[in-house]
């Protein structure tokens, strides 16, 4: 149980395009999404906190009108990186947490590998 | 504190040996701490967690301990294999004010066992 996936699992995308991201809770109910971004040797940072059915919540120095994300459903929430540039180019990781199990619980998706171009 | 452009560090081993991975972390009001295995072009695996009240916490060929008083949290790998390459990363979560839910993580460390 507990299985998150991302669709896709890597992308490559012309500068200035966007380009969207979908994280998905497969078997619980994700009330709470979280948006992550991972540069080689790196470790994770958070970008966005994400509840269904509101707005997301940005990370100090995350320029939400770039990175627009949507949490519509229980099951789903979408990150869209707009009009791309080559320093957008990463690792981006979603989790998902089950408001059935502790707070600190995440379960993580695969990861999307962006890279622009 | 953030470690952003510096090189992650790293542990080699021998197959049957076992490792201990390091990690500081930041804030003393964290309520859970996290320890995750990253392999290459993954998403992180939850390996273990401990809760703030406790020092020490064993699975199954691993054991976390923390010690609040330096803020000072490891895991102990016993008889490490070369599946167990990786990543490892910390993860503290703190309950209160808006940080609800989310996870800090810390800088990680390359793991690489030899046959």
């Amino acid at each position: 149980g507990a299985v998150v996936s991302q669709h896709p699992s890597w992308v490559i995308c012309k500068s200035g395009t966007s380009v969207k991201i979908e994280c998905r809770s497969l078997d619980f109910q994700a009330t709470t999404m979280f948006w992550y971004r991972q540069f080689p040797k790196q470790s994770l940072m958070l970008m966005a906190t994400s509840n269904e059915g509101s707005k997301a919540t940005y990370e100090q120095g995350v320029e939400k009108d770039k990175f627009l994300i949507n949490h519509a459903s229980l099951t789903l929430s979408t990150l869209t990186v707009t009009s791309a540039h080559p320093e957008d180019s990463s690792f981006y990781i979603c989790s998902a947490r089950d408001a059935q199990r502790e707070i600190h619980e995440q379960f993580f998706g695969p990861g999307t590998r962006l890279t622009v171009l | 504190g953030e470690s952003v452009g510096l090189h992650l560090p790293t542990l080699s081993v021998q197959e049957g040996d076992n490792s201990i991975i390091n990690c500081a972390y930041s804030n003393s009001a964290s309520d859970y701490f996290i320890w995750y295995k990253q392999e290459s072009g993954k998403g992180p695996q939850f390996i273990i967690d401990i809760r703030s009240n406790m020092d020490k916490r064993q699975g199954q060929r691993v054991t976390v301990l923390l010690n609040k008083t330096v803020k000072h949290l490891s895991l102990q790998i016993a008889a490490t294999q070369p599946g167990d390459s990786a990543v490892y990363f910390c993860a503290e979560n703190y309950a209160g004010g808006t940080s609800y839910g989310k996870l800090t993580f810390g800088q990680g460390t390359i793991l690489t066992v030899h046959p």
